[in-house]
C-alpha cells in the first residue's frame, strides 16, 4: 500500500528566504507526482505535476524535482513571500487508470512566511 | 484545465438532518471523485461517480450514508445523511484531466 508522507510538518520562515519542501513515498512505481497549495478552509489548487519519466518541473518561483528511485521530491520556493503562506500537499498517482483510489495524499506541510 | 464549483461554499446543519452538495465541471469527464477532509487532516477519498453506474465506495464509507448521483458527465451530487458532529469536514469535488488531478473549493459542513 502506498504511504505518502512530508516533512516537515510546519514551516516559519522570514519573508524573502528559499525554502525546501519535502515528500516521500513508499512505493515508486508511480505514475506522476502532484503538488498542491489549499488556503486555510479552502481547496485545493494544482500548483505542479511531475510525470515519472520527468525530474523536475517550473513554474515561477516554484521547482519541484522528482527522484522516483528513492520514493522523493521535493518542492522548492524562491524568495517566500506572505502570500505563500499555506498548506501544501503532495500526492502520488499510483496507476495509469482513472480509479480514484490510486491517488494517495501527504499529510501536507503548513507554511508561514512572516513579514 | 478543468474549471470545478460546487454549492453550497459552506452549510451549518443541525444533527439528524441531510445535505446535498453539488459539483458542476466545465468539461465532460470521465469520473468524478468525493474526498473528505476532516479539520487538521488531509483528504481521503469517499467515492468515484462514474456515470450511468454506482458509485464505488471506499473502505469505511457505505452507500446509505453517503449516496451519490451522477446524472450526466458534467454534473454530480453527494448527499450525507443522517448528520452527526463527526461528519464537519470539507467535501471536495475532483476530477482528473490530462492525467492531472482538479479540485473544487469545496463545501465546508458544520454540523451543531
Amino acid at each position: 500500500k502506498q504511504e505518502v508522507t512530508q516533512i516537515p510538518a510546519a514551516l516559519s520562515v522570514p519573508e524573502g528566504e528559499n525554502l525546501v519542501l519535502n515528500c516521500s513515498f513508499t512505493d515508486s512505481a508511480i505514475y506522476n507526482l502532484q503538488w498542491f497549495r489549499q488556503d486555510p478552509g479552502k481547496g485545493l489548487t494544482s500548483l505542479l505535476l511531475i510525470q515519472s519519466s520527468q525530474r523536475e518541473q517550473t513554474s515561477g518561483r516554484l521547482n519541484a524535482s522528482l527522484d522516483k528511485s528513492s520514493g522523493r521530491s521535493t518542492l522548492y520556493i524562491a524568495a517566500s513571500q506572505p502570500g505563500d503562506s499555506a498548506t501544501y500537499l503532495c500526492a502520488v498517482r499510483h496507476y495509469r487508470d482513472n480509479y480514484g483510489q490510486n491517488f494517495v495524499f501527504g499529510p501536507g506541510t503548513r507554511l508561514s512566511v512572516l513579514p | 484545465s478543468a474549471v470545478i464549483s460546487q454549492k453550497p461554499s459552506r452549510d451549518i446543519c443541525q444533527r439528524g438532518t441531510s445535505l446535498t452538495i453539488q459539483c458542476q465541471v466545465d468539461s465532460q469527464v470521465t469520473m468524478m471523485f468525493w474526498y473528505r477532509q476532516q479539520p487538521g487532516q488531509s483528504l481521503t477519498l469517499i467515492a468515484t461517480a462514474n456515470q450511468g453506474s454506482e458509485a464505488t465506495y471506499e473502505s469505511g464509507f457505505v452507500i446509505d450514508k453517503f449516496p451519490i448521483s451522477r446524472p450526466n458527465l458534467t454534473f454530480s451530487t453527494l448527499t450525507v445523511s443522517n448528520m452527526s458532529p463527526e461528519d464537519s469536514s470539507i467535501y471536495l469535488c475532483s476530477v482528473r484531466q490530462g492525467g492531472e488531478q482538479y479540485f473544487g473549493p469545496g463545501t465546508r459542513l458544520t454540523v451543531t
